[in-house]
């Protein structure tokens, strides 16, 4: 069975700049989650999706980031723009509803 | 969010020995709780779980253990190898959250060998 992918798994920008990290869930899972992870802390959601809508977006910074699942299968988080604090590994993850999550293997964030 | 912590942030242990990993969670309420592993330059991999009506589940090496009491989780990784080396972390669900899973801040495990 294929994993969650994620691309690109490394990007490098300067702030101000945007971004835009791409997730390809496991098929057939409904919940998608984006995480960020900043070096040595847990994963910390930013966004949780059910199909194409947003169950909660509630540590999701809304004035740079923004994140779409309109197909309910792929999802795309944007920031937009970049700021030093923003470096770290975004950590896309899915499950089937009421299941355990799986994850990708990441997309480490350096803003310079 | 929920506040879930560990213990202990660093472990070492000898190759060959058991090893416990602590967790305390912060929602009396939470009813399901996940351990993963972490490896340098990959996402968290699922390793064993547990839902609240349960204090014990084994799995291939690995037991987790669950005290609603004293909210404490833990997770015992028997035998331990090399391949074991990584950053454990536990996460909690409460409940009515629509699946949400809570971190805490990771333990690192480094198994000498």
């Amino acid at each position: 069975e294929a994993g969650v992918a994620q691309s690109p798994r490394y990007k490098i920008i300067e702030k101000r700049q945007s971004v835009a990290f791409w997730c390809n869930p496991i098929s057939g899972h409904a919940t998608l989650y984006w995480y960020q992870q900043i070096l040595g802390q847990g994963p910390k959601l930013l966004i949780q999706f059910q199909n194409n809508g947003v169950v909660d977006d509630s540590q999701l910074p809304k004035d740079r980031f923004s994140a779409e699942r309109l197909k309910g299968v792929d999802s795309t988080l944007k920031i937009q723009p970049a700021k030093l604090e923003d470096s770290a590994v975004y950590l896309c993850a899915s499950s089937l509803v009421g299941q355990k999550a799986f994850f990708g293997q990441g997309t480490r964030l350096t803003v310079v | 969010g929920e506040s879930v912590g560990l213990h202990l942030p660093t472990l070492s242990v000898q190759e060959g020995d058991n090893s416990i990993i602590n967790c305390a969670y912060s929602n009396s309420a939470s009813d399901y709780f996940i351990w993963y592993k972490q490896e340098s330059g990959k996402g968290p991999q699922f390793i064993i779980d547990i839902r609240s009506n349960m204090d014990k589940r084994q799995g291939q090496r690995v037991t987790v253990l669950l005290n609603k009491t004293v909210k404490h989780l833990s997770l015992q990784i028997a035998a331990t190898q090399p391949g074991d080396s990584a950053v454990y972390f536990c996460a909690e669900k409460p409940p009515n959250t629509g699946n949400q899973f809570y971190f805490g801040t990771g333990t690192s495990l480094t198994v000498i060998p």
